[in-house]
């Protein structure tokens, strides 16, 4: 089943620790985001992807980065994170550029 | 700043009522837009997309564009509480070359049972 996955769905890490989430999509897409979203507020788009090596940053400045080596796969990292970094992080793909988005399950990041 | 704005509500209506929820868009090389849903701690998901000028219906869901006023509205016919979420508009320019889709901060509606 085409779909779209992201790990893990929760983590809780200490300042200063290098992490890594993980999104992977089944459904074929060229082109990916990610999106950063406190509670109750709106999306930021903080990366996307045109495809395989192909990375631009989003409207929200980010000290994450991003790759885009094989097509079903784009993870994010941040090397070292603090306690701003702690939100929600949203990956999405789509067919087509301006065509709908479909969103991962998302990865609340806690950082103590 | 190209932005989309919604009314952040809370908007709420007894079960079986018809839920109204607008947004405006600043960027008139806007094209097509987007309602999303979005339950308390889940991802959004798309509920409908509209291009064209008028209504388009999708089962008890109605997107309405109005390009001229710079206007999109979603209507929720039959209410259930199920329907309790942030509905997200977004919108993007497809004619230029930034693609990115726009998002509003979202409305939440609350059905009442």
């Amino acid at each position: 089943e085409a779909d779209i996955y992201q790990t893990p769905r929760y983590l809780v890490i200490g300042t200063g620790k290098k992490i890594t989430l993980e999104c992977s999509q089944t459904m074929g897409h060229d082109k990916m985001y990610w999106y950063q979203q406190d509670p109750g507020m709106e999306l930021h788009l903080i990366h996307y992807s045109y495809g395989v090596n192909s990375t631009e940053k989003g409207d929200l400045s980010s000290e994450s980065t991003v790759s885009r080596i094989r097509t079903e796969h784009f993870p994010l990292t941040l090397e070292s994170a603090r306690p701003s970094h702690t939100s929600q992080y949203l990956c999405a793909s789509s067919d087509t550029w301006g065509g709908e988005q479909f969103f991962g399950p998302g990865t609340r990041l806690t950082v103590l | 700043q190209k932005e989309v704005e919604q009314n952040s509500g809370p908007l709420s209506v007894p079960e079986g009522a018809i839920a109204s929820l607008n947004c405006t868009y600043s960027d008139r090389g806007s094209q097509s837009f987007f309602w999303y849903r979005q339950y308390s701690g889940k991802s959004p998901e798309l509920i409908m997309f509209i291009y064209s000028n008028g209504d388009k219906e999708d089962g008890r869901f109605t997107a309405q564009l109005n390009k001229a006023s710079q206007y999109v509205s979603l209507l929720i016919r039959d209410s259930q509480p199920s329907d309790s979420a942030t509905y997200l508009c977004a919108g993007v320019n497809s004619g230029g070359s930034n693609y990115k889709l726009t998002f509003g901060k979202g409305t939440l509606l609350t059905v009442n049972p």
